[in-house]
C-alpha cells in the first residue's frame, strides 16, 4: 500500500544550525502524489507548512524548503538556519491527485538548542 | 489560522458507550474529513464528505463508527459502542476540493475510553 517514512522521531538542533528532517514515500497505487510537510506547534492545531504537487518541483514557506524527488521517492524538509520558534512536530504527507484523504509519517518532533 | 471548530475537546467514556463529536468546517468548505491519531502519533483516514454525500470510508468505520454532514449542521462522527483502542486524538479537517489543496484541521477530540 502506499506509505510515508520518516526515519527519525526526534531531532535536537542548535540555534542558527541547519535542520534536515527525512522523509521517504511509497505510492504503488497513485502514480504521482501530491506531498506535503504540516507541522504542529505546541499548543496548535496541524497546519499546513508547504506543499508540491509537481516531481522535480521546490516548496518553501518560513524558511523551509522541500524538494519533491521522485527518483529517490523522497521530500526531505530543510532549513538552513533554525530558530527557538521552529520548535514543533512535523509531518509529511501524501495524497493522490484526486482523492484528498492524507496519509502521514510518523511525525519527527524538533527541539532546538539555546 | 484554522477555522475548524471541533467539540468537544475532551471526552471520556467508559467500554461500551457511544461517543459523539462535531465539527463545524470552515465556512465555503465543501470537503470534509475525519483522521484518527492515535497515541503512537499513526494517523487514519477514516472518512470523508462532499457536502452531504460520503465519499470514502474505511471498513473500520462501517461498524461501529458512523458520521454524518447534514446540511446546515455541524459534522459528527459517534462511536457506537467505545472499545479501549479507541482512545485517541479525533481530527477534522475541511477543504474547498478534493484534489491536492490544503486540508484546515480543527484542534481536535481527545476520547479517552477507561
Amino acid at each position: 500500500g502506499d506509505s510515508v517514512t520518516q526515519t527519525e522521531g526526534q531531532v535536537t538542533v542548535s540555534e542558527s544550525k541547519s535542520l534536515i528532517i527525512n522523509c521517504t514515500y511509497s505510492a504503488t497505487s497513485i502514480g504521482y502524489p501530491n506531498l506535503f510537510w504540516y507541522v504542529r506547534y505546541p499548543g496548535e492545531g496541524l497546519q499546513l507548512l508547504l506543499k508540491v504537487i509537481t516531481a522535480g518541483q521546490k516548496g518553501s514557506s518560513r524558511g523551509f524548503e522541500a524538494t519533491y524527488n521522485k527518483e529517490a521517492t523522497s521530500f526531505h524538509l530543510q532549513k538552513a538556519s533554525v530558530q527557538e520558534s521552529d520548535s514543533a512536530v512535523y509531518y509529511c504527507a501524501l495524497s493522490a491527485y484526486n482523492q484528498g484523504k492524507l496519509i502521514f509519517g510518523q511525525g519527527t518532533k524538533l527541539s532546538i538548542k539555546p | 489560522n484554522s477555522k475548524v471548530i471541533q467539540t468537544p475537546r475532551y471526552l471520556v467514556k467508559g467500554q461500551g458507550q457511544k461517543a459523539k463529536m462535531r465539527c463545524i468546517p470552515e465556512k465555503g468548505h465543501p470537503v470534509v474529513f475525519w483522521y484518527q491519531q492515535n497515541k503512537n502519533n499513526e494517523f487514519k483516514f477514516l472518512i470523508n464528505f462532499q457536502n452531504q454525500e460520503v465519499l470514502q470510508q474505511i471498513d473500520m468505520t462501517e461498524k461501529r463508527f458512523s458520521a454524518e454532514c447534514p446540511s446546515n449542521s455541524p459534522c459528527s462522527l459517534e462511536i457506537q459502542s467505545s472499545e479501549a483502542g479507541d482512545s485517541a486524538l479525533y481530527l477534522c479537517a475541511s477543504s474547498l476540493s478534493l484534489g491536492g489543496l490544503e486540508q484546515y484541521f480543527g484542534p481536535g477530540t481527545r476520547l479517552t475510553v477507561l
